[in-house]
C-alpha cells in the first residue's frame, strides 16, 4: 500500500532561518503530492502540489521538488517567520483509479519558529 | 464566498450517545471525505463519497455512519459503538475521480466524548 514518512518534530528555528521538512513516500502507482499545512486549531490549507518527477511546486516562499529517483517531496524555505508556526503534512494520491482521490498522510512536522 | 462549513466548532457528548457532526460546502465538488486526526498524528480516512447518494468505507469506518443525499452535504454520524471517538474531525471536498485534485477541508470539529 501506499505510505508518506516525514520527520519527526518539533523543529524550533529561529526567525529567518532556512527550513527543512524531509518527506519520503512509498507508491504502487505513480501519485501527486502534496504539502498541507494546520495552523492551531484549524484544518488544513493545500500549501502546494507537484503532479510528476521533476514538478516544483511553490507558494509563500516555500518549494518542494518531487524526486523520482529518490521517492522524495522535501519542503523548504529559505528564511522562515514566527507566523510560519504551524504543522505541516505531507501527502499522496495516486493516479485515478476507482477508488478516487483518497489521500494518505504523513504524520506531520510540527513547526515553532521563535522572534 | 466558496468553501466548506463544519459546525459545531466543539462539541461535547457523554459516553453512549450518538452525535452527528455537520459538513457543507459550496464548491460544486462531487467527491467529499472525513477525517479522523488525533493528537500529534497524521490524518486517517473515515469515508468517503464520489458521488449523491454512494460512499465508501475509509480505513478506520467501524463505529461510524455517513449519509449523502445531497451535493452539497456529508454528515457523519460518531456511533455508541465507536471506542475511542475524541479527536478532531476533518471534513474535506474535491472533483470527481478521474481528476487528479487538491482536496479543500474544512476548519473541523473537535468532539470530546466523556
Amino acid at each position: 500500500g501506499n505510505s508518506v514518512t516525514q520527520m519527526e518534530g518539533p523543529v524550533t528555528l529561529s526567525e529567518e532561518a532556512f527550513l527543512t521538512i524531509n518527506c519520503t513516500y512509498t507508491a504502487t502507482g505513480y501519485p501527486s503530492l502534496f504539502w498541507y499545512v494546520q495552523y492551531p486549531g484549524e484544518g488544513l490549507q493545500l500549501l502546494l502540489k507537484a503532479t510528476k518527477a521533476d514538478d516544483k511546486g511553490s507558494n509563500k516562499g516555500f518549494e518542494a521538488t518531487y524526486r523520482k529517483e529518490t521517492t522524495s517531496f522535501h519542503l523548504e524555505k529559505g528564511s522562515v517567520q514566527v507566523s510560519d508556526s504551524a504543522v505541516y503534512f505531507c501527502a499522496l494520491t495516486e493516479t485515478p483509479t476507482a477508488a478516487g482521490n483518497k489521500l494518505t498522510f504523513g504524520g506531520g512536522t510540527r513547526v515553532l519558529v521563535k522572534p | 464566498d466558496g468553501g466548506i462549513t463544519q459546525s459545531p466548532k466543539y462539541l461535547f457528548r457523554k459516553e453512549g450517545q450518538n452525535v452527528t457532526l455537520s459538513c457543507e460546502q459550496n464548491l460544486n465538488h462531487d467527491a467529499m471525505y472525513w477525517y479522523r486526526q488525533d493528537p500529534g498524528q497524521g490524518l486517517r480516512l473515515i469515508y468517503y463519497s464520489q458521488i449523491v447518494n454512494d460512499f465508501q468505507k475509509g480505513d478506520i469506518a467501524e463505529g461510524y455512519s455517513v449519509s449523502r443525499e445531497k451535493k452539497e452535504s456529508f454528515p457523519l454520524t460518531v456511533t455508541s459503538a465507536q471506542k475511542n471517538p475524541t479527536a478532531f474531525y476533518l471534513c474535506a471536498s474535491g472533483r470527481r475521480t478521474g481528476v487528479i485534485n487538491e482536496q479543500y477541508f474544512g476548519p473541523g470539529t473537535r468532539l470530546t466524548v466523556t
